[in-house]
């Protein structure tokens, strides 16, 4: 049963440092992990994104880190601003292709927040 | 192009009454989902469409209903809610199994 954990509920980190955000994952062999950022009163947003042939993704300030040995991913923020301040859901995504659909199997969240 | 809107916002039920929650893409995008989230839970899958006709059961589907009207719209209906059924309401749609799932704004709904 595949299962998602992110144990820090909250993180705060001052503006221009690094954020890192963790997430742990079980079962996994052709998973492909997501970030979702979500703002209140919205629906989440896609960050960035890493296969599971990989073991890093980066996309400007943001660089995904996949341990497959640890069966953990981190997501980096460098440098973080205000704008961050989120709830951040690590995913486990699995495309089922006899089913014709793709399940998302989520952590609970971190909300970060950036201080000036 | 707005992707995926949900109506209402919020709203606010007695228990044992019904209400159908509404979710349309403009994507054409083929598989459509319904989630809840719950505080400190991640989404949790109500319900899917994997495409036009078809629905299925997702993780917690009990005491819901679907109905997939057409590519575009998937709609949620709650026949008889429930103190429990509190919760924020996201739908979700993707284009491929491949593909990331995009999100609607979500709806409130509040169960007394």
């Amino acid at each position: 049963d595949q299962q998602v954990k992110q144990n820090s509920p909250s993180l705060s980190v001052q503006e221009g440092r690094i954020s890192i955000l963790n997430c742990d994952y079980t079962n996994s062999m052709f998973d492909y992990f997501l970030w979702y950022k979500k703002y209140p009163a919205e629906g989440p947003t896609f960050l960035i994104s890493i296969s599971s042939i990989k073991d890093k993704n980066e996309d400007g300030r943001f660089t995904v880190f996949l341990n497959k040995s640890a069966k953990h991913l981190s997501l980096h923020i460098v440098p973080s601003q205000p704008g961050d301040s989120a709830v951040y859901f690590c995913a486990d995504n699995l495309p089922m292709f006899s089913g014709g659909y793709n399940k998302l199997i989520f952590g609970a969240g971190t909300r970060l927040a950036v201080h000036p | 192009n707005a992707g995926v809107t949900q109506t209402p916002k919020f709203q606010v039920l007695k228990t044992g009454q019904s209400m159908t929650l509404q979710c349309a893409q403009d994507m054409n995008h083929n598989s459509m989902y319904w989630y809840r989230q719950d505080p400190g839970m991640g989404l949790r899958l109500i319900y899917y469409s994997a495409s036009e006709g078809t629905t299925d059961k997702g993780e917690v589907p009990n005491g819901y209903n679907v109905s997939r009207l057409n590519k575009r719209e998937f709609s949620l209906r709650l026949e008889s809610a429930a103190p429990s059924q509190t919760s924020v309401y996201f739908c979700a749609s993707t284009r491929t199994v491949t593909e990331t799932q995009y999100f609607g704004p979500g709806t409130r709904l509040l169960v007394l």
